[in-house]
């Protein structure tokens, strides 16, 4: 069982918009830890997609975007295309286990 | 072009060793933390150390405390992961990853913001 919580599978058609969530505690993003957010595609490693709660690195397309309140993330993705199925996973910083931690990943499909 | 290769995963027998290592390029390797992350087959990610820049700080997830041993060797590019008493539960795809940092202007906040391609890790008689 995950510290974060994520939905375990979201889906939407090509065009759509959909949202992941990330659900914390007051010691994680209730306390004011930023949020991370990565997308691993089928058979490869993580890849950075949003860090900061809201900042996409450079070459992340501006389809991709995070925001952060209270003890929850999200992670909206619009004009959904097929290459955006994959593993999203949402991280931040637990102080009561003073480790980083991970959502438990939420895999997108695309209709 | 930042690039992080692992190898020195393998097959091992449950409490057996085995070392990753991890080669860096593309960056100043030594003015970063760096981490090793883990993923269970078909499971999610799990951080597992890190160390700092000049390694005099390590930060072990408590399940490998006493058994891993993370170091760096800065003249060579190098990252480690010293794997010792081996269980089933470790088996898994390790990842080598570069920290980033974020200043929020309340905490300062630490992500992977580079990963390898990971080297899967077998524990099993």
């Amino acid at each position: 069982q995950s510290v974060l919580t994520q939905p375990p599978s979201v889906s939407g058609a090509p065009g759509q918009r959909v949202t992941i969530s990330c659900t914390g505690s007051s010691s994680n993003i209730g306390a004011g830890y930023d949020v991370h957010w990565y997308q691993q595609l089928p058979g490869t490693a993580p890849k950075l997609l949003i860090y900061g709660n809201s900042n996409r690195p450079s070459g992340v397309p501006d389809r991709f975007s995070g925001s952060k309140s209270g003890t929850s993330a999200s992670l909206a993705i619009t004009g959904l295309q097929a290459e955006d199925e994959a593993d999203y996973y949402c991280q931040s910083y637990d102080s009561s286990l003073s480790v980083r931690v991970f959502g438990g990943g939420t895999k997108l499909t695309v209709l | 072009e930042v690039q992080l290769v692992e190898s020195g995963g393998g097959l091992v027998q449950p409490g057996g060793s085995l070392r990753l290592s991890c080669a860096a390029s593309g960056f100043t390797f030594s003015s970063y933390w760096m981490s090793w992350v883990r993923q269970a087959p078909g499971k999610g990610l799990e951080w597992v150390a890190n160390i700092k820049q000049d390694g005099s700080e390590k930060y072990y997830v408590d399940s490998v405390k006493g058994r891993f041993t993370i170091s760096r060797d800065n003249a060579k590019n190098s990252l480690y992961l010293q794997m010792n008493s081996l269980r089933a539960e470790d088996t898994a795809v390790y990842y080598c990853a570069r920290d980033g940092v974020f200043w929020s202007g309340y905490y300062t906040s630490y992500y992977f913001d580079y990963w390898g391609q990971g080297t899967l890790v077998t524990v099993s008689s």
